[in-house]
């Protein structure tokens, strides 16, 4: 089955240094990979995805992830975190099970605390 | 543009009532999706649609039904509510299946089961 792990459910980063947010995953076949952030009392936005292609991909806000198919994994990273970076972070792999039936697995978020 | 819009936004219920949270979209998404947020446990899927007249369970679907009458709206009903219910639940949707394309959320509603 597929799956994906956080292993960290918080990170700390001081403002002006380079971010980096965890996530591993499982699956059968090639890997459609995603992460979403989410502001405080807000729902989830769409920050990048993998499909396919260049293994450094480019988002929102300043934000890349770099996949690594040897390593399993997908870590989200900034150069140079803000102080409104502050949020929570899911990592989502696609379950696939058929065209219109295939979902989105999430992860269980990594809260991301950037001080000033 | 308002995208995806929830309501209500906050709702306490006691236990064995009902109540029904619309899902409201104006970007003529064909797929539709209703989750719920627990701590620790990231995003779990409830129920979801394809398109106007269908619908279809996710991971967690006992407890809930739903309906998509018209496309553009996705309702999601708690016939008798438990306090294990208490939980923020999100709409989403998306112009493709979710796992291949972007989704989009709406805001949220807390709803408290006493």
């Amino acid at each position: 089955a597929q799956s994906v792990a956080q292993p960290e459910d918080q990170v700390n980063v001081a403002e002006g240094n380079p971010l980096t947010v965890k996530c591993t995953y499982s699956v059968s076949g090639n890997p459609y990979l995603f992460w979403y952030v989410q502001y405080p009392n807000r729902g989830l936005q769409f920050l990048l995805k993998y499909i396919t292609g260049d293994n450094l991909v480019k988002g929102s806000y300043g934000f890349e992830a770099e996949f690594n198919k040897s390593q399993t994994s997908f870590h989200l990273k900034k150069p140079s975190a803000l102080v409104s970076d502050s949020a929570l972070y899911f990592c989502a792999v696609r379950d696939i099970r058929g065209y219109n039936t295939d979902k989105l697995i999430f992860g269980t978020g990594t809260r991301l605390q950037v001080f000033p | 543009n308002a995208g995806v819009t929830q309501t209500p936004k906050f709702r306490v219920l006691k236990t064995g009532q009902s109540m029904t949270l619309l899902c409201a979209q104006d970007m003529n998404h064909e797929y539709m999706y209703w989750y719920r947020q627990d701590p620790g446990m990231g995003l779990r899927l409830i129920h979801y649609s394809v398109g106007e007249g269908t619908t279809a369970k996710g991971e967690v679907p006992d407890g809930y039904n739903v309906s998509r009458l018209k496309k553009q709206n996705f309702l999601l009903g708690l016939e008798s509510a438990a306090p294990s219910q208490t939980s923020v639940y999100f709409c989403a949707s998306s112009y493709r299946p979710q796992g291949a394309g972007e989704l989009f959320f709406g805001e949220g509603s807390r709803l408290t089961v006493l």
